[in-house]
């Protein structure tokens, strides 16, 4: 089956601006959490959504928001870009919450922030 | 915060010999999942081994868990070009209640020498 699908996959922005990413989890799969990746902080856990709900958030501002729809899709934002918001998204999905599921990663989107 | 540290940071080894690296975290865990990064790509699952088990195997690769060390370490035997990549441990924290999201290591970067 299918594997989590992230859109898109390159994008440029201009500070101030804002951006949404999409993501499509695995079928079946009802988790989705984000993740940003940087070289200098490395992967760092964005927020994890679960029907519909966000269930737990890193140490993020208020500019990175989410949302997961009713067939288990999600979009994050990021409003008011800055230049340190260039990094790679990476979206992960798992069947639930329960602990020891294995977690897959899609491909990431790559954001530019000039 | 990064808690789990990856050693060595980076590896240099020729193909056809054995790739170890190591992981440590410093909380307690329900498991840790070992991933494969190539540049710029996302990450591949390579295996999960939960806190109460000690060694897992998967094909070429040989995972380890020490508890009471809080580490683990991951063995590629008969490396090939095809592994160089950057390698995570990310662990699933055991905690009451909620969702939380792996916490990465830094990563070991492998390099297979042809």
């Amino acid at each position: 089956k299918a594997g989590v699908t992230q859109t898109p996959r390159y994008l440029i922005k201009t500070r101030g601006q804002q951006v949404t990413l999409s993501c499509s989890p695995i079928s079946g799969h009802r988790s989705v959490s984000w993740y940003q990746q940087t070289p200098g902080q490395g992967l760092q856990f964005l927020f994890e959504y679960f029907s519909e709900t966000q269930r737990n958030k890193g140490n993020f501002p208020g500019r990175f928001s989410g949302r997961q729809f009713s067939n288990s899709r999600s979009e994050m934002n990021v409003s008011t870009l800055e230049l340190g918001d260039s990094a790679l998204y990476l979206c992960a999905s798992r069947p639930g919450l329960t602990r020891g599921n294995t977690i897959y990663f899609g491909e990431g989107s790559w954001l530019t922030v000039v | 915060s990064q808690q789990g540290e990856e050693d060595p940071q980076a590896l240099s080894i020729q193909e056809g010999e054995n790739a170890t690296m190591n992981c440590s975290y410093k909380t307690s865990i329900n498991n840790l999942q070992w991933y494969r990064q190539n540049s710029g790509r996302g990450l591949v699952h390579l295996i999960l081994i939960r806190s109460n088990e000690r060694e897992k195997h998967s094909g070429r690769l040989r995972v380890t868990l020490d508890t009471s060390k809080k580490s683990s370490s991951l063995l590629i035997t008969a490396s090939r070009a095809a592994d160089t990549a950057s390698y995570f441990c990310a662990t699933d924290k055991r905690s009451g209640g909620g969702a939380d999201g792996l916490t990465f290591g830094k990563g070991t970067h492998l390099i297979i020498q042809p």
